[in-house]
């Protein structure tokens, strides 16, 4: 596809399960990252990888959040034991070069922890 | 550490009337990048601009045009005779060199009634 496909848009699940988000980045784009966005907040920074690897993940929150991108195309999101703060739109970005280059945004993916 | 503060929540309009949406930043950077984005309710994030710090000159693209003001922090937009269309979320974002994440402001929401 030409944008960045997020799946799925929207995820309920009950507090304590486990849940898996996927990206999908622009075709060739090297960079990718995962930002958080809650209602009436700006995107708050997750993680990003460059290829295969994870080159900064100090924006997750806690260990029960985890992220892979193992052939340095789709990137999956994965969060252990839910909670009810877990609940927010989840957002994947891309980009050609680490440090040059637009970011070009998905949809997001919609989590609600009840 | 970065900062980003759009100190106005939400903003009404009515179509044709002239906006600004301000942004100030703060960084220990003397190379940085700002950017700005809008947020439609389809909730794709979709770039608009990216300055460097070292750029102030403003810049119009048809109804959009940004100020770039390094003496006061300041990095504002404005929309001039503003459409329905431009009803959306608009945020202000900073990037410091080598460092490639986005640190974003809490945005204002644009409401542009007929």
């Amino acid at each position: 596809g030409a944008g960045v496909s997020q799946t799925p848009s929207n995820k309920v699940t009950e507090k304590g399960k486990y849940v898996e988000l996927r990206c999908d980045p622009i075709s060739g784009h090297t960079a990718l990252y995962w930002y958080r966005q809650s209602l009436g907040q700006g995107p708050e920074f997750l993680i990003y990888f460059q290829g295969t690897g994870a080159a900064d993940d100090s924006g997750l929150p806690n260990d029960r959040f985890f992220a892979v991108r193992p052939e340095g195309s789709v990137s999956t999101l994965k969060i252990q034991r839910t909670e009810r703060g877990d609940s927010a739109v989840y957002l994947c970005a891309s980009k050609t070069d680490q440090n040059t280059g637009e970011l070009f945004f998905g949809e997001g993916s919609r989590l609600t922890v009840l | 550490a970065q900062k980003v503060t759009q100190a106005q929540t939400e903003i009404s309009v009515v179509e044709k009337e002239d906006v600004t949406l301000d942004c100030v930043y703060e960084t220990r950077d003397t190379t940085y990048y700002l950017f700005w984005y809008k947020q439609p309710p389809s909730g794709e994030l979709v770039f608009l601009i990216r300055r460097n710090s070292f750029d102030e000159q403003n810049e119009i693209s048809g109804r959009y045009s940004w100020n770039f003001q390094k003496s006061t922090s300041s990095f504002n937009f404005t929309i001039t005779a503003s459409q329905v269309v431009d009803s959306a979320v608009y945020f202000c974002a900073l990037s410091e060199a080598g460092y490639s994440t986005l640190t974003f402001g809490k945005g204002t929401m644009l409401l542009v009634s007929p």
